[in-house]
């Protein structure tokens, strides 16, 4: 089992630019999430998905959208880049709302 | 979620048991206490909960006082490669929906060779 796996691990964008993050997950999980993690911040969730063809905002929804198109992947989007959303970007999944997560390694995104 | 506070750093010896304790004195009766921890740059793992019993695993042992306002997380013979941030969490564990999980900052453990 590969786990969560996340794609790219490192990105840098300008300001403006757009950039889909994919997450996949091959545990069967129901469940998925996006979260940020700022220096010195916990982390922060900005959606969720509870099943395929559905997605929620979390804490910090603003600036990012998402697709749970097929239960294994979760994507998050950024139409237009700003420099507020330099930050680590981690992915996570689990069984169901109850259980607890799995996290991916992680996306390290710099925005100029 | 009930809050949890938890000191911002601590050392251990590596070889030494590492004792991590947490305090949620306003936990209610159908809340979990979870620990996770994150290794440098990575993301976060789960490490092992409870609800009032005393629970072990291959990782860690979590031991909850019995008016469970505080538990501890003990890693019975530290190494390096615990060196990490454990986060403690406590939240509701139901059937069905999404169940928010409050990440704070977490202790900073530093095992010293």
């Amino acid at each position: 089992n590969a786990g969560v796996t996340q794609t790219p691990k490192f990105r840098v964008l300008k300001t403006g630019q757009s950039m889909t993050l994919l997450c996949a997950q091959d545990m069967n999980h129901e469940y998925m999430y996006w979260y940020r993690q700022d220096p010195g911040m916990g982390l922060r969730l900005i959606h969720y998905s509870v099943g395929e063809g559905t997605t929620a905002k979390g804490e910090v929804p603003d600036g990012y959208n998402v697709s749970r198109l097929k239960k294994q992947n979760f994507l998050l989007g950024l139409e237009s880049a700003a420099p507020s959303q330099t930050s680590v970007y981690f992915c996570a999944s689990s069984y169901r709302g109850a259980y607890e997560q799995y996290f991916g390694p992680g996306t390290r995104l710099t925005v100029t | 979620d009930a809050k949890t506070t938890q000191p911002p750093s601590m050392d251990c010896a590596e070889g030494r048991a590492a004792n991590l304790p947490c305090n949620h004195s306003t936990i209610s009766g159908n809340e979990y206490v979870y620990w996770y921890r994150q290794i440098h740059s990575q993301g976060p793992q789960y490490i092992i909960h409870g609800l009032k019993n005393n629970e072990t695993n291959e990782m860690a042992s979590l031991i909850i006082t019995e008016d469970r306002k505080s538990s501890t997380l003990i890693l019975p013979h530290a190494t390096l490669r615990d060196t990490a941030v454990y986060y403690c969490i406590v939240r509701v564990v139901s059937g069905g929906g999404y169940q928010k999980v409050t990440f704070g900052t977490g202790t900073k453990l530093q095992v010293i060779p």
